[in-house]
């Protein structure tokens, strides 16, 4: 098993919907977890963290299910400037730290 | 806050030559600092973890000597590539560790063609 899997998608939806993207990491100690948005030919940026008791920003919600080792993003309400990669984040160790990013699950949003 | 910038954002070297990236922190400390390399539509792939003061970790794969990393300062970190080919052409980006938080910010990469 990978260490970190994304559907790759894309998720192809029409504004509006509501979609959500899983992302399943395999080190059951990992400690901490991040959403990045990509866009083509451009850096990710962070979109926000995800909290073992889950957060919400505007549009976006974020959970971590420890049980089953996935995180997800939920986004309402789809705009067409949400056509992007999204990219996970899982953070495992502590002082020898290592960051491994998902593959990316891109999202088309269409009129 | 948390800007993250890098130079040059492209550059355009022939064969054989060597290119120098610089990555800052513009506004925060960064001890650690990440370069990545990406592929037109491939996904993320690190290349090496540098810590300021100390030696580049390298993802396995990625030749030390070919890509020569320096994190002189809280807030520099440059990655050279030396002896530049054609399959060397990539966008390179890097990211900074935000002290005590486990957060990246990202550069805006740089486009690098090898001709």
């Amino acid at each position: 098993r990978k260490e970190v899997e994304q559907d790759p998608g894309p998720f192809n939806v029409p504004e509006g919907a509501t979609v959500a993207f899983n992302c399943t990491y395999s080190n059951s100690a990992s400690q901490s977890f991040f959403w990045y948005r990509q866009d083509c030919r451009k850096e990710p940026k962070l979109l926000m963290s995800v909290y073992s008791s889950g957060n919400e920003d505007g549009r976006f919600t974020a959970q971590l299910n420890r049980a089953s080792q996935y995180i997800s993003l939920l986004i309402r309400d789809s705009k067409l400037s949400d056509s992007a990669t999204y990219l996970c984040v899982v953070i495992t160790g502590g002082q020898g730290f290592s960051f491994i990013f998902g593959k990316g699950t891109r999202l088309l949003v269409k009129p | 806050g948390a800007v993250v910038s890098q130079h040059p954002s492209w550059v355009i070297c022939k064969s054989g030559t060597s290119v120098k990236i610089e990555c800052r922190s513009l506004d925060f400390q960064a001890t650690t600092m990440f370069w990545y390399r990406q592929f037109p539509k491939q996904s993320l792939m690190l290349m090496a973890t540098s810590n300021e003061g100390s030696k580049a970790t390298y993802e396995q794969g990625v030749e030390k000597d070919k890509f020569l990393i320096n994190h002189a300062s809280l807030t520099l970190s440059t990655l050279t590539v030396t002896s530049a080919h054609p399959e060397d052409s990539s966008f390179y980006i890097c990211s900074a560790r935000v002290k005590s938080s486990y957060e990246q910010y990202f550069g805006p990469g740089t486009r690098l063609t090898v001709t």
